[in-house]
């Protein structure tokens, strides 16, 4: 069974400061690996996906994520913080032929003007 | 593509009665997910559909909860016999087997359910 763990439930930066929101995985096979955000009443939206091709992936809003296989890990970072980027994130996995999402508990961005 | 749709929104129910809510996925998206998100949580893993086959039930889905995609394109949920416990935001998902790469899940607004 595959499972996330996303370290730090909140994450304060100021505006313009590098965001870093931490993922690690646990996979017995090559995981597919997500970013979702989600804005407060509202349903999930897709950051960006690793799917065993590159292993630096760009996302929408500026945000990117390293798959690094030695680490487990798929951080998500952006250079410069926003303030539309308060939301909550989270991080996903799935493997082929078990398509369903196993989810991490999020990380609730804050941005300090 | 108008996205995933849910409906209602939001739903106030008693404990014990039954309620059902309503998912309409990307047309042409054969594959339909159900989670449900507690308060602090991700979401989970429910059920899930490909064409009106439902191939997988989570643990989690207990014996009051049931649902269907005739004809392969909505999907229902009900639970019977509200508890307390079902309070949630329930999540549907679709996405497309056709995809080269791994099938991207598209997330509707979601459900919230409040069980007095």
């Amino acid at each position: 069974a595959q499972s996330v763990t996303q370290l730090g439930s909140h994450v304060s930066v100021s505006e313009g400061a590098l965001v870093l929101l931490r993922c690690n995985y646990s996979s017995s096979v090559p995981p597919y690996l997500f970013w979702y955000v989600q804005y407060p009443n509202q349903g999930l939206q897709l950051l960006l996906k690793y799917t065993s091709a590159a292993t630096l992936v760009k996302g929408i809003n500026g945000f990117e994520a390293e798959f690094k296989k030695s680490e487990t890990s798929f951080h998500l970072t952006k250079p410069s913080a926003h303030m539309s980027d308060a939301a909550e994130y989270f991080c996903a996995v799935s493997v082929f032929g078990n398509e369903k999402l196993t989810f991490g508990t999020g990380t609730r961005l804050t941005i300090i003007p | 593509d108008t996205g995933v749709s849910q409906d209602p929104r939001h739903k106030i129910t008693k404990r014990g009665q039954n309620v059902t809510f309503r998912c309409d996925p990307i047309s042409e998206h054969n594959r339909l997910y159900w989670y449900r998100q507690t308060l602090g949580q991700g979401p989970e893993f429910l059920t899930y559909f490909q064409n009106e086959a439902q191939l997988e039930k989570s643990r989690l889905l207990s014996d009051r909860f049931s649902a269907e995609r005739p004809k392969g394109s909505f999907s229902t949920l009900e639970i019977q016999r509200t508890e307390q416990g079902d309070s949630a935001m329930y999540l549907c998902a679709s996405s497309s087997q056709t995809d080269s790469n791994t099938d991207t899940q598209y997330f509707g607004p979601g459900t919230r359910l409040t069980v007095l």
